[in-house]
């Protein structure tokens, strides 16, 4: 049973769109992080969010974080193809250097 | 460039054999994961060190040993490999014990079983 369900899996849209994917959980998380990997290469830390309801936005990229700390979603706005790979959640469900739980990541394609 | 390095890139062996990844984690960051990425399970949690301590564990099979030396760098070790252990194999990295800490994550071992 995986902890953390993204959704969807994959996604393939045209530049210029825009387009939400997302992390579900039946347990509460500390905190949440969005990481994007390209291929070949490790995951790369995009945000963390650690305040239930806190939204943070990074350019064309807008993180959400449930009221429960439960759920998180990702919003792209005018996707480039540049925007184009796996974009990991991934949780601590006790707080502090403690390892994280991940999503298996919703692959996203922006075609230009 | 994350500041975690890993070698080697690759790695091909047999099944059966034992190999032997290394991690050296960002300066001054005192905590190393190791965690393995294949296609059907996603990034699983292995194992963590912190100064030298083991402080978490999590999906490692027994075949699977890791350490960390004094220096910090760390080293994981699969033994009696099999086809199955064929995997992205990623070391992170993350400062200290208490409050919030961001991991690092190095480019990765790719390591095919035959």
């Amino acid at each position: 049973t995986q902890l953390l369900e993204q959704s969807p899996q994959f996604l393939s849209i045209q530049e210029g769109e825009n387009l939400t994917v997302y992390c579900n959980s039946s347990s509460v998380f500390s905190s949440l992080q969005w990481y994007r990997q390209e291929p070949g290469e490790g995951p790369v830390l995009l945000v963390t969010v650690v305040t239930g309801g806190e939204v943070k936005k990074l350019k064309r990229l807008t993180f959400q974080f449930g009221d429960a700390r439960k759920d998180s979603s990702l919003h792209i706005t005018a996707a480039q193809p540049g925007d184009t790979g796996l974009y990991l959640c991934a949780g601590r469900i006790i707080s502090g250097n403690t390892p994280l739980v991940f999503g298996k990541g919703t692959r996203l394609s922006v075609i230009a | 460039d994350s500041g975690v390095t890993q070698t080697p890139k690759h790695l091909i062996t047999a099944t059966g054999q034992r190999v032997t990844l290394r991690c050296s984690p960002r300066s001054g960051d005192l905590s190393v994961y190791w965690y393995q990425q294949s296609l059907d399970q996603g990034l699983q949690f292995l194992i963590q060190y912190y100064n030298g301590e083991e402080r978490a564990k999590g999906n490692i099979l027994e075949r699977f040993s890791a350490q960390q030396f004094p220096d910090l760098h760390s080293e994981l070790n699969l033994s009696s490999l099999e086809l199955g252990d064929s995997a992205l194999y990623f070391c992170a990295s993350s400062g200290g014990p208490i409050g919030f800490s961001e991991q690092f994550f190095g480019p990765g071992t790719r390591l095919t079983v035959l």
